[in-house]
């Protein structure tokens, strides 16, 4: 069980188009998501928390505008990000928990900003 | 905020031959400390975890002990083999009681067992 779904895998864009992953809790619901970024030989880095139907909470230094997080459902978030360029270029991970569970990763998607 | 600090970043050992990693986190009130094992390209997997009212854990080859009062805590993982080899994650969770909240992580650990 805990199983948690993330799509796409791998995703290549030109500059200044937007993306949206997702993240979907496949067999449980998860009352919270988090969302990570790493770049590459770097540790996981916490973009922002969000609880299902109310705001995400970002961490200090992560523009909210520019990374935009919806938490619909309590199987669903998406993280997208707008007007993409190089340097957004990075492994985007995201977990799932509920209520006295550990968080459960998905599987990363990496996205190339070209 | 919670700062964790990682080390060696690079470990090398020989199959068979124990490895031991050490974190150190900074804020008294994080209460739970798991430890991950992250294959390039893929998920982090727990592999262990403890609480702050645990002094030590041990599943098969792998061990965590924690000291609270000097807020550090170690994975130990012995009779190592070829496939252990991977960058593993300590980290720190400052949500109370049985609950949890946000994970902050340390820097890693790239492990290379040599066979």
């Amino acid at each position: 069980g805990a199983v948690v779904s993330q799509h796409p895998s791998w995703v290549i864009c030109k500059s200044g188009t937007s993306v949206k992953i997702e993240c979907r809790s496949l067999d449980f619901q998860a009352t919270t998501m988090f969302w990570y970024r790493q770049f590459p030989k770097q540790s996981l880095m916490l973009m922002a928390t969000s609880n299902e139907g109310s705001k995400a909470t970002y961490e200090q230094g992560v523009e909210k505008d520019k990374f935009l997080i919806n938490h619909a459902s309590l199987t669903l978030s998406t993280l997208t990000v707008t007007s993409a360029h190089p340097e957004d270029s990075s492994f985007y991970i995201c977990s799932a928990s509920r209520s006295n569970q550990p968080q459960h990763f998905g599987d990363g998607t990496r996205l190339s900003i070209l | 905020g919670e700062n964790v600090e990682q080390h060696p970043s690079t470990l090398s050992v020989q199959e068979g031959d124990s490895a031991v990693i050490k974190c150190t986190y900074s804020d008294s009130a994080s209460n739970y400390f798991p430890w991950y094992k992250q294959e390039l390209g893929k998920r982090p997997q727990l592999i262990i975890d403890i609480r702050s009212n645990v002094g030590e854990k041990k599943d098969q080859r792998i061990a965590v002990t924690l000291n609270k009062t000097a807020k550090h805590f170690s994975l130990h993982i012995t009779e190592t083999q070829p496939e252990d080899s991977a960058v593993y994650f300590c980290a720190a969770d400052d949500a109370g009681g049985t609950s949890y909240g946000k994970l902050t992580f340390g820097q890693g650990t790239i492990l290379t067992v040599h066979p």
